[in-house]
C-alpha cells in the first residue's frame, strides 16, 4: 500500500524557515517523480513545487520560486521541502504527492499524503 | 504560463442527475488533463488521468472526454458519496496549474 506521510509543519513567524518532509512507502521510491502542492484554508489546489526521480528536473510556481527548495533522498524514501523567507500567504495544508513518471512535467499526481499545515503568522 | 477555468464554480444536483464539469486550457494541452476529486478535510484523489482514461478503483459512472482546449468531467448517475470539489489539472507544461475547482452540493 503506497503511504506518503508529511511533517515538520507549524507556526512560524514571517520571515522564518520551515523544513518540510514527506516519507514515502509502498513503491520503489526513486522510480517516480514527486511533488509537493498546497492549499489556503478555504481555498483549492496550488502546485508548489516537482522533482524527478534522480533530482535532475526541478520545478517551482514563481510564488515561491527563490526561497523553496525541494529535494529528495532516494537512500531514506524521503521528499522535502526547505521554505524560507515565509509570508503570510504561504499558510497552507501542504500536500507531497507521488507522480506516475519518471520526470515531473508530463505524468498525473495518484497518491496524496494527507498534508501538513503551515501558519505563518506574527 | 497554461492558465485552467473550470465552468461552473459551483453546481446544485440531486442523487442520480447526470451531470458534467468543464475546463478549458488557455492554449492546447493536447491530452494532458487530469481530474480530482476533494471531499472536506481529506486529500485530493485522482479520478481520470490523459483526459480520458479511468483511475483504477475508480467507478464507471466516472468519465472525461476532450482534446486540445475543451475538456469535460462527466458523472453519469450522482451517487451520495459524489458531493465534493472536483479539480481539472494540466501536465502538458509546467508550471503544472490546477483548475480553481467546481463545488458540487447537494
Amino acid at each position: 500500500e503506497v503511504q506518503l506521510v508529511e511533517s515538520g509543519g507549524g507556526l512560524v513567524q514571517p520571515g522564518r524557515s520551515l523544513r518540510l518532509s514527506c516519507a514515502a512507502s509502498g513503491f520503489t521510491f526513486d522510480d517516480y517523480a514527486m511533488h509537493w502542492v498546497r492549499q489556503a484554508p478555504g481555498k483549492g489546489l496550488e502546485w508548489v513545487s516537482g522533482i524527478s526521480w534522480n533530482s535532475g528536473s526541478i520545478g517551482y510556481a514563481d510564488s515561491v520560486k527563490g526561497r523553496f527548495t525541494i529535494s529528495r533522498d532516494n537512500a531514506k524514501n524521503s521528499l522535502y521541502l526547505q521554505t524560507n523567507s515565509l509570508r503570510v500567504e504561504d499558510t497552507a495544508l501542504y500536500y507531497c504527492a507521488k507522480d506516475s513518471d519518471l520526470e515531473y512535467s508530463s505524468g498525473w499526481l495518484d497518491y496524496w499524503g494527507q498534508g501538513t499545515l503551515v501558519t505563518v503568522s506574527s | 504560463d497554461i492558465q485552467m477555468t473550470q465552468s461552473p464554480s459551483s453546481l446544485s444536483a440531486s442523487v442520480g442527475d447526470r451531470l458534467t464539469i468543464s475546463c478549458r486550457a488557455s492554449q492546447s494541452i493536447r491530452r494532458y488533463l487530469n481530474w480530482y476529486q476533494q471531499k472536506p478535510g481529506k486529500a485530493p484523489k485522482l479520478l481520470i488521468y490523459d483526459a480520458s482514461s479511468l483511475q483504477s478503483g475508480v467507478p464507471s459512472r466516472f468519465s472525461g472526454s476532450g482534446s486540445g482546449t475543451d475538456f469535460t468531467l462527466t458523472i453519469s448517475s450522482l451517487q451520495p458519496e459524489d458531493f465534493a470539489t472536483y479539480y481539472c489539472q494540466q501536465s502538458y507544461s509546467t508550471p503544472i496549474a490546477f483548475g480553481q475547482g467546481t463545488r458540487l452540493e447537494i
